[in-house]
């Protein structure tokens, strides 16, 4: 059973055309994470919600937003995406003491 | 600031053999570690986590411990078996007050038939 879901698996955008990626979780965790992996790098986290509450790291670019409308879904969206921001985009869900669960991942390419 | 390390990058074994995989982090106040695989192109597979109370978990052939004082986990691997093949990545959660993971940069394992 899919616990953490990524939709799409595989997404094109031009250059500076704005994209949306999409989380879903049937564990009812209260954490939610998106990371952004760049080939043979380390996973490195853009922002994390703690139920509703928002956290940003210092260094994600302002061309990246989320949301989290519910507890189920989060969205990550960049707003005009350049060449730069061709990665694996990886969402992940966690809860109090306990393990994060990844989904599989959406792949962006740019072009 | 956590910085997470893990040695060596890349890892080749021939099949059956038993092998040690290194992660160091330079703050010991951690909630918890989490052991990933990442296999080419796809997303991560929780293998262990050890909360920072815990010396070890063990699941089947695989046995993580946790070294805080020193900064120090690693991945046992027991028996190794081509289908291991993948990247191991390691997780530090800091102290309480934050869900934040930081990453190591992995270490890429090749078991050889």
């Amino acid at each position: 059973d899919a616990m953490v879901i990524q939709n799409p698996r595989y997404q094109v955008t031009q250059f500076g055309k704005p994209v949306t990626l999409s989380c879903s979780q049937t564990l009812n965790h209260n954490v939610m994470y998106w990371y952004q992996q760049k080939s043979s790098q380390a996973p490195k986290l853009l922002f994390h919600y703690y139920d509703k509450d928002f956290n940003n790291e210092a260094d994600t670019p302002d061309n990246f937003q989320s949301r989290r409308p519910n507890t189920s879904f989060c969205f990550l969206d960049i707003r005009s995406p350049g060449l730069g921001d061709a990665a694996m985009y990886l969402c992940a869900t966690s809860t109090t003491g306990y393990e994060q669960y990844f989904g599989p991942g959406t792949r962006l390419t740019v072009t | 600031k956590q910085e997470v390390t893990q040695i060596p990058a890349a890892l080749s074994v021939p099949e059956g053999e038993n092998l040690v995989l290194n992660c160091s982090f330079t703050d010991s106040a951690i909630y918890n570690l989490q052991w990933f695989r990442q296999d080419p192109g796809k997303g991560l597979t929780s293998l262990l986590l050890i909360q920072s109370s815990q010396r070890e978990q063990t699941s089947g052939r695989l046995n993580a411990s946790l070294d805080k004082s020193s900064g120090r986990s690693t991945l046992y691997i027991a028996a190794s078996q081509p289908g291991d093949s993948a990247t191991y990545l390691c997780a530090v959660r800091s102290g309480s007050g934050t869900y934040k993971y930081i990453f190591g940069t992995g270490t890429r394992l090749k078991v050889l038939a």
